[in-house]
């Protein structure tokens, strides 16, 4: 069964610096995510993107993170300067386009971000 | 106010046991759909079943059955016949149409669920 994949698996990085998550969405999916989960809270949405461009982003979504799908199959989420309460889990989630919205968004493994 | 609540601490059952997780929603939009993932203690996330506000009957999928109550706006997670490996952190989540069919999701705060042997 097709899925979503997410490299790395842990990424660990000093505070300050910029760090790039990776995700290769479900090829025939035209709808993309990230979600971040802070440990041992629930998840929370940070920007949806479709057709090159972003489609929704959330108030957590500032000018620290930006998103890009460089080629026909990645989708990354960059995080400028980084700060400890970046550390998270980040989801990469993919999804057909709606129809009648019943499409669910599939999740990857998550990158588990730790900055020190 | 909560979009998704999911009070429930934690819960148990006994294997071979059917369980229900609760799930109350909160939103004005007519149509929107509601989801279930499993999160096991390796941290993927897994869907499992879908609920649309317009669907007639409650979603089914394998052991997985969705109490949808559109009156009372709630949609609990129905596993039957548990299994040890049904153990692991379950959320709703809600998608709200006004902004698309494939518009975010909102999750709840998710509840842990331990399968005892």
């Amino acid at each position: 069964e097709p899925e979503v994949t997410q490299t790395p698996s842990h990424q660990v990085t000093q505070m300050g610096q910029e760090v790039i998550l990776r995700c290769v969405p479900i090829s025939n999916h035209l709808y993309f995510y990230w979600y971040r989960q802070i440990l041992g809270q629930k998840v929370e949405f940070l920007v949806s993107f479709y057709n090159n461009e972003i489609s929704e982003k959330s108030e957590i979504f500032d000018d620290q993170f930006s998103v890009e799908r460089p080629d026909g199959s990645n989708f990354t989420l960059k995080i400028r300067s980084t700060k400890l309460e970046d550390s998270a889990m980040y989801f990469c989630a993919s999804s057909e386009v709606g129809q009648g919205g019943n499409q669910p968004q599939h999740f990857g493994d998550g990158t588990r971000l730790s900055i020190l | 106010a909560q979009k998704i609540t999911q009070t429930q601490p934690g819960m148990f059952v006994q294997e071979k046991e059917a369980v229900t997780l609760d799930c109350t929603y909160d939103t004005s939009d007519p149509s929107y759909g509601l989801f279930w993932y499993k999160q096991p203690s390796s941290g993927e996330m897994i869907f499992l079943i879908y609920q649309g506000s317009y669907d007639q009957q409650n979603a089914t999928e394998g052991r997985y059955s969705l109490n949808f109550q559109k009156a009372r706006k709630s949609a609990n997670l129905v596993i039957s016949a548990s299994q040890l490996g049904d153990s692991a952190m379950y959320f709703c989540a809600m998608r709200e149409d006004n902004t698309g069919a494939n518009s975010k999701l909102t999750f709840g705060k998710g509840i842990t669920l331990s399968v005892r042997p």
